[in-house]
């Protein structure tokens, strides 16, 4: 089993819509996770830290389920400029990484 | 901008070769952790620097290698460059090592192998 997993996608939504995808993971010990934004050949950049439950800022909700170890990203009222990959990684001191979920908002 | 800076920006090598990449920590920044990313992938895990010594590494053979300096800025070393070598390169600073520290990536060093 992959130390992280996420649904690869690709989510096509309209502008203004809500779009939702999950990461699941293996350690059940792991506690710190991470949602991170990468455009097409660039570098990953840090969207959200999630500790406890869950985190919220602005558009983007995270959301911890630990006892099914699964953590979600929730942006609502999407812009055509969140168009991106989403990558999950959980951090056991070195970060894993999951495939990425890759969302496109279309006009 | 995150502060951490890599370069070069690109490269071109052939099999066999011998390849450096440096990266620069943020300011204040005491860890270096260093990943490969294949088209289509997530990151994967090459190793850390903490304070000038190896603190953990991930499944790459010992051809991989690297160094911290001093001043925390830090070089991958790969040797007897093979194909599958092809990838981004991406390095990630952070205030310390441990969890709950934010690693903030550079803008990557794309290597292709022919």
């Amino acid at each position: 089993r992959k130390e992280v997993e996420q649904d690869p996608g690709p989510f096509n939504v309209p502008e203004g819509a809500t779009v939702a995808f999950n990461c699941t993971y293996s350690n059940s010990a792991s506690q710190s996770f991470f949602w991170y934004r990468q455009d097409c050949r660039k570098e990953p950049k840090l969207l959200m830290s999630v500790y406890s439950s869950g985190n919220e800022d602005g558009r983007f909700t995270a959301q911890l389920n630990r006892a099914s170890q699964y953590i979600s990203l929730l942006i609502r009222d999407s812009k055509l400029s969140d168009s991106a990959t989403y990558l999950c990684a959980v951090d056991d001191y070195k970060l894993s990484f999951g495939a990425g979920t890759t969302v496109t908002v279309r006009a | 901008e995150t502060g951490v800076t890599q370069s070069p920006t690109h490269l071109i090598k052939t099999r066999g070769q011998q390849v450096t990449l440096r990266c620069s920590s943020q300011s204040g920044h005491n860890t270096v952790s260093w990943y490969q990313q294949a088209l289509g992938q997530g990151p994967q895990f090459i190793f850390q620097y903490y304070r000038e010594e190896e603190n953990g590494r991930g499944n790459f053979p010992p051809r991989f290698s690297g160094l911290q300096f001093p001043n925390y800025s830090s070089e991958l070393n790969v040797n007897a460059l093979e194909l599958d070598d092809s990838a981004l390169y991406l390095c990630a600073s952070s205030l310390d090592a441990g969890g709950k520290n934010e690693q903030f990536f550079g803008p990557g060093t794309r290597l292709t192998v022919l």
